[in-house]
């Protein structure tokens, strides 16, 4: 059984960067059937797609946010991360880390970490 | 970007009826469309994808339907579990949510 789990700093200062990581157990993050992702989720609100990766690098960001988001992995450590710069109080919100698994015709978020509130605030 | 336009905001119905929920799209997701579930303090669930595959352990109860703009997750006799949160999401160009139906008990 896979399971995610996000971690990282619960409050962040405004224009620092947000960072978190997604450690990922059950399961090779190398393996090539898979991506991995960060959805958030501000409060009381709907999900947003951040961006997501798969194990050789390559990246796929939501348009609104790409110029401030940087999606990396590590496959050595069984981890991927997400920075987000420059972040204001809009950034407030529940992030998720999922796998993002093709299903023969789409790809959709089949795991999903537990989420952790990232609070931005001085 | 695509819009996921989800309605109603809320369905305030009771154990045993059927829950019928909508989601348009701002133009063409073929049948690249998924649905979620998701209880207050929990991670979404994946329920439905490629618009009418339930996924691996999801009741048959649960049913998706449709194509290109216009999908529907239909509940069968919602059992208690069931009221939460619903989110269909598109992968056909880029990635986006709706806004979410949240089921409530009337």
């Amino acid at each position: 059984q896979v399971q995610l789990q996000e971690s990282g700093p619960g409050l962040v200062k405004p224009s620092q960067t947000l960072s978190l990581t997604c450690t990922v157990s059950g399961g090779s993050i190398s393996s090539g059937d898979y991506y991995w992702g960060w959805i958030r989720q501000h409060p009381g609100k709907g999900l947003e797609w951040i961006g997501h990766i798969y194990y050789s690098g390559s990246t796929y960001y939501n348009p609104s946010l790409k110029s401030r988001v940087t999606i990396s992995v590590d496959t050595s450590q069984n981890q991927f991360s997400l920075n987000l710069s420059s972040v204001t109080a809009a950034d407030t919100a529940v992030y998720y880390c999922a796998r993002y698994t093709y299903f023969g015709s789409g790809t959709y978020f089949d795991y999903w970490g537990q989420g952790t509130l990232v609070t931005v605030s001085s | 970007e695509i819009v996921l336009t989800q309605s109603p905001a809320t369905l305030s119905l009771s154990p045993g009826e059927r829950a019928t929920l909508s989601c348009r799209a701002s133009q063409s997701v073929s049948s690249y469309l998924a649905w979620y579930q998701q209880k207050p303090g929990q991670a979404p669930r994946l329920l439905i994808y490629d618009t009418s595959n339930r996924a691996t352990g999801i009741p048959a109860r649960f049913r998706g339907s449709g194509s290109g703009t216009d999908f529907t997750l239909t509940i069968n006799s919602l059992e208690p579990e069931d009221f939460a949160v619903y989110y269909c999401q598109q992968r056909s160009n880029f990635l986006t949510f709706g806004g979410g139906t949240e089921v409530e008990i009337k």
